[in-house]
């Protein structure tokens, strides 16, 4: 499987707390996504980060890409109990093109 | 307002009974995508669609169709469900191959 894994697999902070999720992948790519799921929901796109950019910043989030590591990390601060969500990472592989491959997600809940 | 609408949203058939999600987009995106969403194993992809009369097999095209005869429309065929089909299926879109996907709410089907 080209699927990358997010870790952990569940997360439980108090609110106002930062929340760090990680994503590991197998193949070179293009870029990376980061999206939210709210239960059950469709999934709502978050960030994507080019394979040329480290890192990238929107409102409270902050995602970092280290290509060398194929690993990436979506750092949520000061988190509200809307952000109770799962976090899912996507890649799409840089030889096949067009494929996108999700990552197991990470769920966070966040604690009033 | 930019939609992606899947039908139905719920959905239970019996084995062998043929059936087709609907999935239309009102974006005019080129890439139109289906995946499944299982518990512990993510969303993986099933077939794409790069454009008109252009599909490609995802990660597991095994006991699906599609087909894309019209830019805005991108139907999930079973053509005999099976129960290892049940499961939340998501249409997706994006303007271009790698770009941020566009999900709809989901059609989730159990076959008996």
């Amino acid at each position: 499987s080209q699927q990358g894994e997010e870790d952990p697999q569940a997360l439980s902070i108090q609110e106002g707390e930062n929340a760090t999720m990680n994503c590991s992948y197998k193949t070179s790519i293009n870029n990376l996504q980061w999206y939210r799921q709210n239960s059950g929901r469709g999934l709502v796109h978050l960030i994507l980060i080019r394979s040329n950019e480290r890192e990238k910043h929107s409102g409270r989030l902050r995602v970092t890409l280290d290509t060398s590591k194929k690993s990436s990390s979506l750092l949520i601060t000061a988190s509200r109990a809307a952000d109770t969500a799962s976090y899912f990472c996507a890649t799409d592989n840089r030889d096949t093109g067009n494929q996108f491959y999700f990552g197991t997600g990470t769920s966070l809940t966040v604690i009033p | 307002e930019a939609q992606v609408t899947q039908n139905p949203r719920y959905l239970i058939t019996v084995t062998g009974k043929k059936l087709t999600v609907t999935c239309s987009q009102n974006m005019n995106h080129e890439y139109m995508s289906w995946y499944r969403q299982d518990p512990g194993l993510g969303l993986r992809q099933i077939y794409y669609s790069m454009n008109v009369e252009v599909t490609d097999k995802g990660d597991v095209p095994e006991g699906y169709k599609v087909s894309r005869k019209e830019k805005r429309n991108f139907p999930l065929i079973l053509e005999s469900p099976s129960p290892n089909q049940t499961s939340l299926y998501f249409c997706a879109t994006s303007l271009w191959g790698t770009g941020e996907l566009f999900f709809g709410e989901g059609s989730r089907l159990t076959v008996l």
